[in-house]
């Protein structure tokens, strides 16, 4: 599939477990972004990262929130211990190169659910 | 910090009627991106605006890049059902410009 995989599409959790969110970017792109997207708002930047390398976390908070990018599999991004207000929808995006002007391909969001 | 200020928030046209919606950055572009989001859907890139003054069109959808690079513009001419959605500016607010800093889109509603 060429097209930016995500999953789970909807992932609902209790307050306090763990969240674990996956992207596999189009065939050819080794560019990963995850983006945060409350209902009604626009995408906030989270974080930037290539195969095994972290480029830009300054979208991340500083708690709780990882994400990594192995040589081998999808991208991760992991939300321990969540709370209501990590109730959001999670883009990733990926592009085939760094830098401008290249646009960024999204995945289909995985929607969570802190119950 | 890095901003990016869409107006307007909302939009309820009549279809056939035209629409527009501005973007305006606290600091200048190197290049400004449009993404249109479906209701329950997901971004998909529309167009990229990169030179001072541009003006690029799609069909009905003309796409302007002010002098400054500092604004822009989407106009869509005669509004059907099919372009209902979100359209949300982006520009790059980093060294290798990846960091996409969003507006908060305008919401589009059509009526037939």
């Amino acid at each position: 599939n060429a097209d930016v995989m995500q999953n789970p599409r909807h992932l609902v959790r209790r307050r306090g477990q763990e969240a674990r969110l996956r992207c596999s970017p189009m065939k050819g792109h080794s560019h990963v972004y995850w983006y945060r997207q409350l209902p009604e708002e626009g995408l906030k930047f989270m974080v930037y990262l290539q195969k095994e390398n972290i480029i830009d976390e300054s979208g991340m908070p500083k708690e709780r929130f990882s994400a990594e990018f192995p040589k081998e599999g999808p991208s991760i991004l992991r939300i321990q211990q969540v709370v209501r207000g990590d109730s959001a929808a999670y883009f990733c995006a990926s592009s085939p190169l760094a830098g401008s002007p290249y646009e960024q391909y999204f995945g289909p969001g995985t929607r969570l659910t802190v119950t | 910090g890095q901003q990016v200020m869409q107006i307007p928030q909302y939009q309820h046209v009549q279809e056939g009627e035209d629409f527009t919606t501005y973007c305006n950055s606290s600091t200048t572009l190197s290049n400004i991106q449009w993404y249109k989001q479906r209701p329950g859907g997901h971004p998909v890139f529309l167009i990229q605006l990169v030179k001072s003054g541009e003006v690029k069109k799609q069909k009905r959808l003309t796409f302007q890049f002010g002098e400054a690079k500092k604004n822009s513009s989407l106009h869509i001419t005669a509004t059907q059902t099919t372009d209902v959605g979100t359209y949300f500016c982006a520009g790059p607010f980093s060294e290798y410009g990846n960091k996409l800093v969003f507006g908060a889109g305008t919401i589009l509603r059509v009526k037939s």
